[in-house]
Parts: C-alpha cells; structure tokens; sequence
C-alpha cells in the first residue's frame, strides 16, 4: 500500500494491550481536537474529537484526553487489535475568519497478534 | 449515505501541465476542505470553501486554486505542474462550521 509517511514516529504494542498515542499541539488559541486514522491507500477516518471546554472524552474502545497547560492531546485505544494498526494523526483547529485545520505529522501503530 | 468520493483516484501528468481535482461531498454537507499529503510534509491544509465561498487558505502558491458550486461539490486546479507537487489529495467534507470532517479516499497525483 502507499506509505503516509516515511519516517513517523512507530508505537508497537501487543495485541490486547492498551495504546496511548501521545500529540503536542502548538496554537493556544485552538479550541477544537480531533484524532483521525488513516490505513494504507485510504483518506483519513475520523475517531474522536473534543472541544476545548472538556478535557476527556470515551468512545467505544477509545478515550481522548486534552491538557491545555501544557497543549498534550492523547489518545487512548483500550484491548489493542490487528485491525488498529495504522497511522494516528491528532488535528488542532481554531478559528481565523473560517476555520483552518492543522495536523500533527502521525504516529504509526503496530498491532503484534 | 454515500462518502466523499473524489475523481480521478490516480493521474499522472508532467511538468507545466495543469490538473482539475473533483470532490462530490456527502449528500448535505456544504463545507469542503482540500489537503495535501506527501511523507516529507504530512498533511497540509489548502483551502476550504462553504456555500461557494472560500473561507480560508493555507500557505500555497497562487498556482493552487479551487472552487465551489452550488450543489457543494468543489474542484482544485494546480496549474503549472511542478516535480514537488506529486502529492495525495484528500478533501473533506462538513456539514457546516466546525463539524466533523470526513476525508475521501483521495487523488494521487504523479508529475513526471
């Protein structure tokens, strides 16, 4: 499949095992976060997101925490599986007439059965 | 409900040439974004347009352009190829002000 990235930044866990993506983001004034999974040769799917009057938000099998002391997002996925393994972008998005959405550069999961 | 669908998935062209992109958002949303994707960058947001207008736009060259019709669907033009432009497009689609963004597949995009 095609490749998102070259040289991301790889978490590897066992099957099962819980994850946690980790993310900085940089703009204060961002106020929405979002966590997108992109697998080979696919546009990027949408996870979870959160706003930034909260600071954690549960789906299924997925929790988002946001930190904006210290501008840290992560990202929680509970009982790891195969089907998990991809690339995990965090996104920041504030306002400026519109809004404009930033990503972070990704973090590929690998799932070992 | 059908997804973000984009055409074509693949093109390849050379140099000073110039390509259309086309994006069909989900039936009833009327945001569009457009992005590109390249391992050395990541994704880079170009534009995005709500009820045929542009709202905002990322940090591109004017050679990068792109429009919105009534019925929501949208197109982005690159005129005068270059090498670096070989990327993966992807646009999104929202139902309005920062809603939920959904990615179509994405047009990759070859300059020989």
């Amino acid at each position: 499949g095609e490749s998102v990235g070259l040289h991301l930044p790889t978490l590897s866990v066992q099957e099962g095992d819980n994850s946690i993506i980790n993310c900085a983001y940089s703009n204060s004034a961002s106020d929405y976060f979002i966590w997108y999974k992109q697998e080979s040769g696919k546009g990027p799917q949408f996870i979870i997101d959160i706003r930034s009057n909260m600071d954690k938000r549960q789906g299924q099998r997925v929790t988002v925490l946001l930190n904006k002391t210290v501008k840290h997002l992560s990202l929680q996925i509970a009982a790891t599986q195969p089907g998990d393994s991809a690339v995990y972008f965090c996104a920041e998005s504030y306002r400026t007439g519109g809004f404009k959405t930033i990503f972070g550069a990704g973090t590929r999961l690998f799932v070992k059965a | 409900k059908a997804g973000v669908t984009q055409t074509p998935r693949y093109l390849i062209k050379t140099r000073g040439q110039q390509v259309t992109l086309s994006c069909s958002p989900i039936s009833g949303h009327r945001s569009v974004s457009w992005y590109q994707q390249t391992p050395g960058q990541g994704l880079q947001f170009l534009f995005e347009y709500f009820s045929e207008t542009q709202r905002n736009k990322g940090n591109f060259p004017g050679r990068f352009s792109g429009r919105q019709f009534s019925n929501s669907r949208s197109e982005m033009n690159v005129s005068t190829l270059e090498l670096g432009d070989s990327a993966l497009y992807l646009c999104a689609s929202g139902q309005g002000f920062r809603d939920t963004q959904y990615f179509g597949p994405g047009t990759r995009l070859t300059v020989l």
